[in-house]
């Protein structure tokens, strides 16, 4: 199957401080890649949609200028949380698919970021 | 609005058969997945129903009924290593944006 990485796989950072989260299709071209957030114990939440070569589009709720997200090519979706605080502390997890037919989405490993 | 409700936690034995229900609240959904996620794990893909009815993978199956607007996955033959939390997500419009079930945490005992 089609393989999504991320890196880092966890990271601790001080509040007030970025953090750039890097999302990779490695064996296919994701036109589409997907930003979650889970809290423990909860479900996966939407945050936005990346699409490649385009403006992000936002779920309702999240604001767009703390979570950056760039889709410069078709293999690769950064997620930026600016000016994290504690509360940003979470799990964030990508997804990618090529699509066109085929609605499987695949996740990356997913980040866990932790702010202090 | 959207959402998908799902039992939050169900408790089986080895070797048992076990059902996870899956009842949704709106419109517009393409189709419905299922997904498999280990304790800080990625989420994994199970099954897809883009049609009514049932669909079987393995040990595992999955039903759609868009009239009742509900679905369930069903395991059988559970082993310890199906211990973990299922999602069900609906595909928003056939665009590709998945919504997540609140989840539901499946023990399964020896």
């Amino acid at each position: 199957g089609a393989v999504v990485s991320q890196h880092p796989s966890w990271v601790i950072c001080k509040s007030g401080t970025s953090v750039k989260i890097e999302c990779r299709s490695l064996d296919f071209q994701a036109t589409t890649m997907f930003w979650y957030r889970q809290f423990p114990k909860q479900s996966l939440m939407l945050m936005a949609t990346s699409n490649e070569g385009s403006k992000a589009t936002y779920e309702q709720g999240v604001e767009k200028d703390k979570f950056l997200i760039n889709h410069a090519s078709l293999t690769l979706s950064t997620l930026t949380v600016t000016s994290a605080h504690p509360e940003d502390s979470s799990f964030y997890i990508c997804s990618a698919g090529a699509f066109e037919g085929d609605y499987e989405q695949y996740f990356g490993p997913g980040t866990r970021l932790t702010v202090t | 609005g959207q959402s998908l409700e799902q039992p939050s936690e169900v408790t089986a034995v080895e070797g048992a058969i076990v059902q996870i229900n899956c009842t949704y609240q709106t419109s517009g959904f393409y189709g419905l997945s299922w997904y498999q996620q280990h304790d800080g794990g990625a989420p994994t893909f199970l099954s897809y129903n883009a049609l009514d009815g049932l669909e079987e993978t393995g040990r595992f199956s999955s039903f759609l009924s868009r009239s009742d607007s509900y679905g369930y996955l069903l395991l059988q033959e559970l082993q310890m290593k199906d211990s973990a939390s299922y999602f069900c997500a609906g595909d928003r419009n056939g665009t590709y944006k998945y919504i997540f079930g609140t989840g539901t945490r499946l023990k399964v005992l020896a």
